[in-house]
């Protein structure tokens, strides 16, 4: 079935330093894709998106990569601070049925940012 | 603009029981879906709502339903809980019916255990 996967369960990263999360995901026909960010008590956090008409796509401090030859997405994440620590998500979205509604999340990557 | 809230934010329940959890979309959004959070499998999608109508359902069984009043609130249902059903379900709105983008934002969740 479709399924969205991740290549690295944990990310420990030292704060300045950039960060580089990865997602890879099984169904050709995604036409979109998310990254959320999700802290301890909180629902997950939109933090930017893609179409798959592109490759690239730029947040404030966070770049968002799709190759769709590889059903490979990754979110760069510049000059990593404290506050950037939590559980990030990729999630695709196939218009399945006809609905944009159910996006299909990938296990998580949690990211610690040592001081 | 006010965020997606939902009610209630915890809840202790029993085997057997039924619940009703609540979420009110960001205002003039009119799509809702309802996802389950666990551990082990990550985040699900449950449900999405639009104008009142479910548009697509998750691999769910049937004593997971919802519905969407005219007023975009929504409520999900889970009926002779089970333990397993323990998960901290989350709620989230989009705005643009079937038009891109179809970012989703999420609410805070209810977090659901059952005894």
């Amino acid at each position: 079935g479709e399924s969205v996967g991740l290549h690295l369960p944990t990310l420990s990263v030292q704060e300045g330093d950039n960060s580089i999360i990865n997602c890879a995901y099984s169904n050709s026909a995604s036409d979109y894709f998310i990254w959320y960010k999700q802290e301890s008590g909180k629902g997950p956090q939109f933090i930017i998106d893609i179409r798959s008409n592109m490759d690239k796509r730029q947040g404030q401090r966070v770049t968002v990569l799709l190759n769709k030859t590889v059903k490979h997405l990754s979110l760069q994440i510049a000059a990593t601070q404290p506050g950037d620590s939590a559980v990030y998500f990729c999630a695709e979205n196939s218009n399945y049925g006809g609905s944009q509604g159910n996006l299909i999340f990938g296990k998580g990557t949690k990211l610690s940012v040592k001081p | 603009k006010a965020g997606v809230t939902q009610t209630p934010r915890y809840l202790i329940k029993t085997r057997g029981q039924q619940v009703t959890l609540s979420c009110s979309p960001i205002s003039g959004h009119r799509s809702v879906s309802w996802y389950q959070q666990t551990p082990g499998q990550g985040l699900q999608f449950l449900f999405e709502y639009f104008s009142e109508t479910q548009r697509n359902k998750g691999n769910f069984p049937g004593r997971f339903s919802g519905r969407q009043f005219s007023n975009s609130r929504s409520e999900m249902n889970v009926s002779t809980l089970e333990l397993g059903d323990s998960a901290l379900y989350l709620c989230a709105s989009r705005g643009r019916g079937r038009a891109f983008p179809y970012e989703q934002y999420f609410g805070p969740g209810t977090r659901l255990t059952v005894t």
